[in-house]
């Protein structure tokens, strides 16, 4: 089955400063890797995500980066602000009978104002 | 008007009693799933339900029993409560695509149910 690894696990940065989150799959059947963020004692929520025709995708101060041949992927944050603290975790996805869905161990990100 | 309701939000009970979690969906998503979440944060799939048949059932004890009475719902049945029960539960769902490459669509997940052990 797809196993995904994340990296880091905690990633402390000065506001302003960005943060890159990488995440690596084993299964080429994967085709959509979406990211989530989790605040503190909330749900995980997509805020970005990529499909495997497509190698970089941006939307304002985040953007993911796909490496089909390598298979790994990576969270860009720039600009970052108190507001980005918090648990995201990158997932790797394979269409079946229904969709299946693999994440990575989570990266927990304080910024420091 | 939320799109992943749980319910309850909140759970205390005693070691070695049964509870339930209920989950619904107003998305019209094919795939329901059920995530334990520890205190390390990790999101460990459980179940995972397609137009209520069972797709993934991953290494849970048998005191765990999803119950899928439509595509809308998909509930969970806890029997024997242990106290490394405790943690946080997630449901989410999922729309299948259609066609061929890029049609995944992303999970939306409920608010969680916390389960405290006594």
């Amino acid at each position: 089955g797809e196993n995904v690894e994340q990296h880091p696990s905690t990633l402390s940065v000065q506001e302003g400063d960005s943060a890159v989150i990488k995440c690596t799959y084993s299964d080429s059947a994967s085709n959509y890797f979406p990211w989530y963020k989790q605040e503190l004692g909330k749900r995980p929520q997509l805020i970005i995500d990529i499909r495997s025709n497509v190698g970089e995708k941006k939307d304002q101060r985040i953007a993911v980066t796909l490496n089909k041949t390598a298979k790994h992927f990576s969270l860009h944050i720039t600009e970052t602000q108190p507001e980005d603290s918090a648990v995201y975790f990158c997932a790797a996805s394979i269409r079946t009978t229904g969709n299946q869905f693999y994440f990575g161990t989570g990266t927990s990100l304080t910024v420091i104002p | 008007d939320t799109a992943v309701s749980q319910t309850p939000k909140y759970l205390v009970t005693q070691m070695g009693n049964d509870k339930s979690i209920k989950c619904e969906q107003n998305l019209g998503h094919d795939t329901m799933y059920w995530y334990k979440q520890d205190s390390k944060k990790f999101l460990k799939i459980m179940f995972s339900y397609n137009n209520k048949e069972l797709i993934i059932n991953e290494t849970v004890p048998n005191r765990f029993s999803p119950k899928s009475p439509d595509k809308a719902h998909l509930n969970l049945h806890i029997n024997s409560l242990e106290l490394g029960d405790s943690a946080v539960y997630f449901c989410a769902s999922s729309q299948v695509g259609t066609g061929n490459l890029g049609s995944n669509q992303p999970q939306h997940f409920g608010d969680g149910t916390r389960l405290s052990i006594l």
